[in-house]
């Protein structure tokens, strides 16, 4: 069966720390795509990666960075000197040979100045 | 506008009305998609559109109602709605079901309540 778990339900920081937001996944596919989302208190979602399954290469945008590790079947989302501006829910999905997105609960993450 | 808009933000409606939920997006995708935000669940895939021809129904009530006249414009049509029909319904478009493409990407979501 597919499942995402993001078995961390809320993550407080102070400003300024890095942090991390972890994300298993299970499926039995070979081929399949993992997902970010932010979720600020606005309520739209906004995408942040895709990333593929043959694809393990780290990825790093600004202060944003993934970790994808299939051994662990982990995809880790870690933010670098937070700011308040990252306030938000953020998601880890998973889409394998389905065309249904599998969401996990999400993470509510709160930067505290 | 760009990207996926919906219409209206904020609704308020009682049991017996009957009203629509507006989704557009300017993005050229080939698919849309309904989902329900409830309080402290996970989000609920409730249709999927592709090419106009929905694709998914996740056992939806009756009482919701989609319609796709074409790629651009996804409607979700509501009647006779119960309370905890109450949510952030959000509107997605990918361009396409599966594969490099299959990000999707939401609209800013129609709060519902149902009085």
């Amino acid at each position: 069966a597919q499942k995402v778990t993001q078995a961390q339900t809320e993550i407080s920081v102070v400003e300024k720390e890095d942090v991390t937001l972890d994300c298993v996944y299970e499926t039995r596919d070979t081929t399949y795509y993992l997902f970010w989302y932010k979720q600020p208190p606005s309520g739209e979602l906004v995408f942040l990666i895709r990333r593929n399954s043959f694809d393990e290469q780290n990825e790093i945008s600004g202060r944003y960075s993934w970790n994808f590790q299939k051994s662990t079947s982990s995809f880790n989302f870690t933010i670098t000197a937070s700011q308040v501006v990252d306030s938000a829910v953020y998601f880890c999905a998973l889409l394998d040979s389905n065309y249904q997105l599998i969401w996990g609960a999400g993470t509510k993450l709160i930067i505290k100045p | 506008e760009t990207g996926v808009t919906q219409t209206p933000r904020h609704l308020v409606m009682g049991m017996t009305n009957k009203k629509s939920l507006k989704c557009e997006q300017h993005l050229g995708h080939n698919a849309m998609y309904w989902y329900k935000q409830s309080a402290k669940k996970p989000l609920e895939l409730m249709f999927v559109y592709s090419l106009e021809e929905r694709v998914e129904n996740n056992s939806v009530p009756s009482r919701f109602s989609p319609e796709c006249p074409n790629s651009s414009h996804l409607f979700l049509h509501l009647h006779t709605l119960q309370p905890e029909d109450s949510a952030l319904y959000l509107c997605a478009s990918s361009q396409d079901l599966r594969g490099q493409g299959a990000e999707q990407y939401f609209g800013p979501g129609t709060r519902l309540t149902v009085t």
